[in-house]
């Protein structure tokens, strides 16, 4: 069973750096069929896809369009977990957060993080 | 970007009775097709995959279908734990994926 435990500060300023870390148990972030995401939600924008990363012999990454120039997800291998940075928010970036896994050789999501509510203000 | 879009945005139904849920992409995605289930305050639960297929653990009484871009979600006796937000992803167009709007499952 995959356990995924996000952390982070729920509130954040307008113009500063939002950071969540989603803390992995029961897989590897360094798995070769593993790919770890970052996706979150909003009233406006429902639910959106933001990026991921994911080990095969060398760490990939990709990221949507709508914030590929803000955002970073990044692996820390020695604590096991993947992080999302998202610089120069805005209101527009309030959401709750979810870290999830690509079920392997797929791209579906079979697990999930508990949500982070965001809000920027 | 292909678009995915449910209907209705609200469905009422009463305890026991069938409630058909509707996805359609803005173009084919074979059976790159999962469906979630998602309950206030908690995350997303992966209901079906592979547009037909029933991920672990999950009842019978849900099943999946379609292909291309008209999909299906049927819960076939509704009971008490089933209303809830439900929605649709594609994972067709490597890398990125796009959900559904999502479709309410009230009680009627």
């Amino acid at each position: 069973q995959v356990l995924l435990q996000q952390s982070g500060p729920g509130l954040v300023k307008p113009s500063q750096t939002l950071s969540l870390t989603c803390a992995i148990s029961g897989d590897s972030v360094s798995s070769n069929s593993a790919v770890w995401n970052w996706i979150r939600q909003s009233p406006s924008r429902g639910l959106e896809w933001l990026g991921r990363t994911y080990y095969r012999s060398k760490w990939h990454n990709h990221y949507a369009e709508s914030v590929k120039s803000r955002i970073t997800v990044s692996p820390d291998t020695s604590k096991n977990q993947f992080s999302l940075q998202l610089i120069s928010v805005t209101p527009e970036d309030t959401a709750v957060y979810y870290c999830a896994r690509d079920a392997p050789g797929s791209s579906y999501f079979d697990f999930w993080g508990q949500g982070t509510l965001v809000t920027v203000s | 970007e292909i678009v995915m879009t449910q209907s209705p945005a609200t469905l009422s139904v009463s305890p026991g009775e069938r409630a058909t849920l509707s996805c359609r992409a803005s173009q084919s995605v074979n059976t790159d097709l999962a469906w979630y289930q998602q309950k206030p305050g908690q995350a997303p639960r992966l209901l079906i995959y592979g547009a037909s297929t029933r991920a672990t653990g999950i009842p019978a009484r849900f099943s999946g279908s379609g292909s291309g871009t008209e999909f299906t979600l049927t819960i076939s006796s509704l009971q008490s734990e089933d209303f809830a937000l439900y929605y649709c992803q594609h994972y067709y167009n490597w890398p990125t994926w796009t959900f559904g709007q999502g479709t309410k499952v009230e009680i009627k």
